[in-house]
């Protein structure tokens, strides 16, 4: 009963392969969240999505494209891996309303390192 | 434009001493300001949210914050720290706006509990 999920754990990959990670989201809400969080712990949104929409898209590399195939799920797909994308992603989901902003749940991690 | 400061990089306490973790923000709306924590290894969990309600929050694992706007701060504290308190804390600010949440995040407190 999981209430947000993410596949794989860890991820080990060569620069310049092509790589997806997935994230479920069991909780009915409306919006996800993808974040990734860097060796100093600090973490940045990268991309939020709302019933399929995208809403928040920050100075991400357009190497970086989510894809939502439905509300429950957000997956990231990152082309041409760098040295520099390793860092742990976490997916997040909320039920966020105009005046409300809804408190987040976060998946587990995926950590990827590329060699 | 909104941002969050976290005073502390590490804070380090002895096992049944308050805990007092720093937070500032600036925001040009009002405000949804969260704390989250993050175990070693382990995905975010909410601690606790302000959002307009009552001033002082009250939160899980006996944590509480208080919404100061005169200060603009929203510092987290603890009567008596616990070894299982020992984790990443990170101060969120929140703008709503369509139908998701600009969120930004500090850069994160380290508390340390030594026995």
């Amino acid at each position: 009963d999981t209430a947000v999920s993410q596949t794989p754990k860890y991820l080990v990959t060569q620069m310049g392969n092509d790589k997806s990670i997935k994230c479920e989201q069991n909780l009915g809400h409306d919006t996800m969240y993808w974040y990734k969080q860097d060796s100093k712990k600090f973490l940045k949104i990268m991309f939020s999505y709302n019933n399929k929409e995208l809403i928040i898209n920050e100075t991400v590399p357009n190497r970086f494209s989510p894809k939502s195939p439905d509300k429950a799920h957000l997956n990231l797909h990152i082309n041409s891996l760098e040295l520099g994308d390793s860092a742990v992603y976490f997916c997040a989901s909320s039920q966020d309303g105009a005046n409300s902003p809804g408190t987040q749940y976060f998946g587990p991690g995926t950590r990827l390192l590329v060699l | 434009a909104q941002s969050v400061t976290q005073l502390d990089s590490h804070v380090s306490v002895s096992e049944g001493t308050p805990v007092l973790l720093r937070c500032n923000y600036s925001s040009s709306y009002s405000p949804s300001l969260f704390w989250y924590v993050q175990h070693p290894n382990k995905g975010l969990q909410l601690l606790l949210k302000y959002t307009s309600a009552a001033t002082l929050v009250k939160g899980i694992n006996g944590f509480e914050a208080e919404f100061k706007k005169s200060e603009t701060s929203f510092h987290l504290t603890k009567p008596s720290a616990h070894m299982s308190d020992a984790a990443e804390y990170f101060c969120v600010v929140s703008v709503s706006y369509s139908s998701a949440s600009k969120i930004i995040f500090g850069s994160g407190t380290r508390l340390s509990i030594r026995p």
